[in-house]
């Protein structure tokens, strides 16, 4: 079945450094979501992207949906204590609306 | 706030015993969405909704497990005779799906921690 590979698994960052993280697919897909999660909450919703090589930003957020359609990039910029979280791609399975989510990437952030 | 609402929180039960959780979806959201995760992975589908139509489930929704949207508003996901390896943090979500292109959100409630001891 399809699967959504993230990397890298974990990060440990300084506080004010740059973050880049990717999500990669077997299959191409036509949306990308990118989510944080904090420990005992459910996702939030961060970015959405739905085609390809769009760029999107959300604060200090900016997200890329891959040409190929089988990946997907989310980059923090000047990265603060409050970015730590696992962060989480996901998109749809062909030809349904079941979400699959990516295996995560945790990030702490030392200040 | 008119976001997803789930009920319990949390939820300590003894091996055997049936438990139910609630969700609120956002109000004008006809898609409604369930999600198990479990320590260190990423939400695994269960099932979902398109108003009160169960239009498909994971096969990880053994038969102990059952899910309803009566009257295409809040869901309940029931799960029988409960085991130690249900264990986990159950999501719901939510969305506004118009038709097959339109540009869809998830949004994710709080989720319940089930605990079976």
């Amino acid at each position: 079945g399809q699967q959504l590979n993230q990397s890298p698994q974990s990060m440990f960052i300084q506080e004010g450094e740059d973050v880049s993280m990717n999500c990669t697919s077997s299959s191409i897909f036509n949306t990308w979501l990118w989510y944080k999660q904090e420990p005992g909450e459910g996702p939030v919703l961060l970015i959405a992207l739905y085609k390809a090589g769009e760029l999107t930003s959300n604060g200090r957020l900016t997200a890329q949906f891959g040409i190929t359609r089988k990946d997907s990039f989310l980059n923090i910029s000047a990265s603060i204590p409050s970015d730590v979280g696992i962060y989480f791609c996901a998109g749809p399975t062909s030809g349904t609306y079941k979400y699959i989510f990516g295996t995560g990437t945790r990030l702490k952030v030392l200040a | 706030d008119t976001g997803v609402s789930q009920n319990p929180r949390h939820k300590i039960t003894k091996r055997g015993q049936n438990v139910t959780f609630r969700c609120d979806p956002i109000s004008e959201h006809n898609r409604l969405y369930w999600y198990r995760q479990t320590l260190g992975q990423g939400p695994e589908f269960l099932t979902y909704f398109q108003n009160e139509a169960q239009l498909e489930k994971s096969r990880l929704l053994s038969d102990r497990f059952s899910a309803e949207r009566p009257k295409g508003s809040f869901s309940t996901l029931e799960i029988q005779r409960t085991e130690q390896g249900d264990s986990a943090m159950y999501l719901c979500a939510s969305s506004l799906g118009i038709d097959r292109d339109v540009l869809e959100k998830l949004f994710f409630g709080s989720g319940t921690q089930l605990s079976v001891l």
